[in-house]
């Protein structure tokens, strides 16, 4: 089946300690998409990338990082430098033909906790 | 920088009557697109639907219909029939064409349906 994958469900670190969140797509898409989610708000863009190699930062990119190495691959890593990483992680990914984008389709999400 | 505004946190109607969520936008472009995204307990985003800026004719998808008042900036969501698994959060998102910038999201309306 094609689609998005993001492992894991759920996360938990100590405070101070980096992590990486995985997300993964068989969709063949080009642009692939890190928002953020906090009770009672609606998804902020962390960092996009609409090719292998490049990326740019979006809203909330502060204590963040990604890299994109394959198409297929989008990780996030939520450093020591973000301040209140507890949240829930969304990943999408849309088709992207020359300057246009299309609807985005999203993973089932990572929660992450950190305490 | 575009708002997306959702001034319903949440509604309650009894099955199979009809029910508007409301979402209003802010934006200095001409050429976009709007979006209605369903989050039930899941926490998956789907897709509801999708709106063009430059079609005027309103979108529908089955029991989904939207109101689109492009002077007006208001892009409201019509679900007729309501049914017990149209319980969810329901978000209006914005993106410029070319979606460089990714989707910007309301807060949120979270929609009861009652027995």
């Amino acid at each position: 089946d094609g689609g998005i994958t993001q492992s894991p469900k759920y996360l938990f670190r100590k405070e101070g300690q980096n992590v990486t969140l995985s997300c993964e797509q068989n969709l063949n898409h080009d642009a692939m998409y890190w928002y953020r989610q906090d009770p009672g708000q609606g998804l902020r863009l962390i960092y996009y990338s609409q090719i292998v190699n490049d990326f740019q930062k979006g809203d909330i990119a502060e204590g963040y990082s990604v890299s994109r190495e394959k198409k297929e691959s989008f990780p996030l890593t939520v450093t020591s430098a973000q301040k209140n990483p507890t949240a829930f992680y969304l990943c999408a990914s849309s088709i992207q033909i020359t300057t246009l984008s299309y609807e985005q389709y999203f993973g089932p999400g990572t929660r992450l906790t950190v305490t | 920088a575009q708002t997306v505004t959702q001034s319903q946190p949440e509604m309650s109607v009894q099955e199979a009557e009809t029910v508007t969520l409301s979402c209003t936008y802010d934006t200095s472009e001409n050429n976009y697109y709007l979006f209605w995204y369903k989050q039930p307990p899941s926490r998956q985003m789907i897709l509801v639907i999708r709106q063009e800026a430059y079609k005027q004719q309103n979108a529908t998808e089955n029991r989904f219909s939207v109101n689109f008042q492009k002077a007006a900036k208001s892009f409201s969501l019509k679900i007729s029939d309501s049914q017990l698994g149209d319980t969810a959060m329901y978000f209006c998102a914005f993106m410029k064409r070319g979606g460089a910038d990714g989707l910007t999201f309301g807060k949120g309306t979270h929609l009861i349906i009652q027995p």
